[in-house]
């Protein structure tokens, strides 16, 4: 059973860079049938995909937050990490790391979902 | 764009059936997947592909697509169903997948 762990700073500067990382275990980051997302929920409010990697490094960020996103991935360590730059109060939220299982059942059938996340960590954007 | 839309609040009687939907155009090209939350908790995945349920989720959750609309219909719901419910679905149109979840529906039962 794969458990994934987000970490990192609790508290980040309006206009600085929030940086988390979710350690993986239980299971290899390399699966090739896995995409490695980041999700945020404001508080009160709904999920919010940011974007996904994959173990090769291959990217696709939410079109809202693209500019100020950068995904990277360390095989070695078993971790994928998130970059948010320039955040505001409105960045505050409970970041979620989750793997996604996205498969190819058949040509034209997708088998889509995330089946693992982490206990979430809240981070505050403040001065 | 891909955006999925969910009726933000529903109630259903203990014991009663409750379907919520979710529409979306990335929905014409794939399933959606279920997730529910329990305040503080993080999300549990409890309905993917055409209907599957993963293991320890009740029977009694069941998913449908009907053109650019995913159904969770609960038959016989249980005071422990009262959560929060996302959608969300695939948006294959890059080389990279990209993910949009749905803007959640509140359940209660009475």
């Amino acid at each position: 059973q794969m458990q994934m762990q987000e970490s990192g700073p609790g508290v980040v500067k309006p206009s600085e860079t929030l940086s988390l990382t979710c350690t993986v275990s239980g299971g290899s980051i390399r699966s090739g049938s896995y995409y490695w997302g980041w999700i945020r929920q404001p508080p009160g409010k709904g999920l919010e995909s940011i974007g996904s990697i994959s173990y090769s490094g291959s990217t696709s960020y939410n079109p809202s937050l693209k500019s100020r996103v950068s995904m990277s991935v360390d095989t070695s360590k078993n971790q994928f990490s998130l970059k948010l730059s320039a955040v505001t109060a409105a960045d505050t939220a409970v970041y979620y790391c989750a793997g996604r299982l996205d498969i190819v059942v058949v040509p034209g059938s997708v088998l889509s979902y995330f089946n693992y996340w982490g206990q979430g960590t809240l981070v505050t954007v403040s001065s | 764009s891909s955006e999925l839309t969910q009726d933000p609040a529903v109630s259903v009687a203990l014991g009663q059936t409750v379907r919520i939907t979710c529409q979306g155009d990335s929905l014409r090209g794939s399933s959606a997947s279920w997730y529910q939350q329990k305040p503080g908790q993080a999300p549990v995945l409890v309905i993917y592909g055409k209907n599957n349920r993963p293991s320890g989720i009740p029977d009694r959750f069941s998913g449908s697509r009907s053109g650019n609309t995913a159904f969770l219909t609960i038959t016989g719901a249980q005071a422990e169903d009262e959560a929060d419910y996302y959608c969300d679905s695939r948006d294959s149109s890059g080389n990279h997948p990209l993910y949009v979840f749905g803007t959640g529906t509140k359940v209660t039962v009475l």
